[in-house]
């Protein structure tokens, strides 16, 4: 079945370490993304990424970053820096050209720092 | 820049009854697409329908169908018949087709009574 998995469901971290949450697509999507969803709100673009070694800033990544070294895997680590990082994060795919530019979502992880 | 605007941070409906979920939105983009997005409490997003804006047919999916009024960059979502499990989190989203970013509204949380 193609979609797109998320891991962990569920991530504890302590203050001040590093965390990695996992993205995966075997859709054959170019683009893939990552978004901040704080309770009630709506969704929020950390990063995007069209293409394989490319990518860019959404609208709140400072203290995140990225990398996309293969076309199917887009993995998000929330640094020290980010300074309320608790929250929910989805991520999502798109064929980047063509098509509907409907966006596709993985179940999520929810962080909370403890 | 675009933007998408759900005036109604929260609605309810009763089993069986119509509702109608509002969404405007402003965007420079000459072609572009709309989606109305559903959350349930798993946190999943759903796409339920979506419009491409050069087609003036409403789009209908099922008890799902919208008003889209280009002019007025009115974008809302009829939900008929309504059931217990249309309870959710409703996200309406709009992307130019010249990109890739998905702009999303604040959300309008639906209750179903039964």
């Amino acid at each position: 079945d193609g979609g797109i998995t998320q891991s962990p469901k569920y991530l504890f971290r302590k203050e001040g370490q590093n965390v990695t949450l996992s993205c995966e697509q075997n859709l054959n999507h170019d683009a893939m993304y990552w978004y901040r969803q704080d309770p009630g709100q709506g969704l929020r673009l950390i990063y995007y990424s069209q293409i394989v070694n490319d990518f860019q800033k959404g609208d709140i990544a400072e203290g995140y970053s990225v990398s996309r070294e293969k076309k199917e895997s887009f993995p998000l680590t929330v640094t020290s820096a980010q300074k309320n990082p608790t929250a929910f994060y989805l991520c999502a795919s798109s064929i980047f050209q063509g098509g509907t530019n409907e966006q596709f979502f993985g179940p999520g992880t929810r962080l909370t720092v403890l | 820049a675009q933007t998408v605007t759900q005036s109604q941070p929260e609605m309810s409906v009763q089993e069986a009854e119509t509702v109608t979920l509002s969404c405007t939105y402003d965007t420079s983009e000459s072609d572009y697409y709309l989606f109305w997005y559903k959350q349930p409490p798993s946190r999943q997003m759903i796409l339920v329908i979506r419009q491409e804006a050069y087609k003036q047919q409403n789009a209908t999916e099922n008890r799902f169908s919208v008003n889209f009024q280009k002019a007025a960059k009115s974008f809302s979502l009829k939900i008929s018949d309504s059931q217990l499990g249309d309870a959710a989190m409703y996200f309406c989203a709009l992307v130019g087709t010249s990109g890739s970013r998905l702009t999303f509204g604040e959300g309008t949380q639906l209750t179903v009574n039964p």
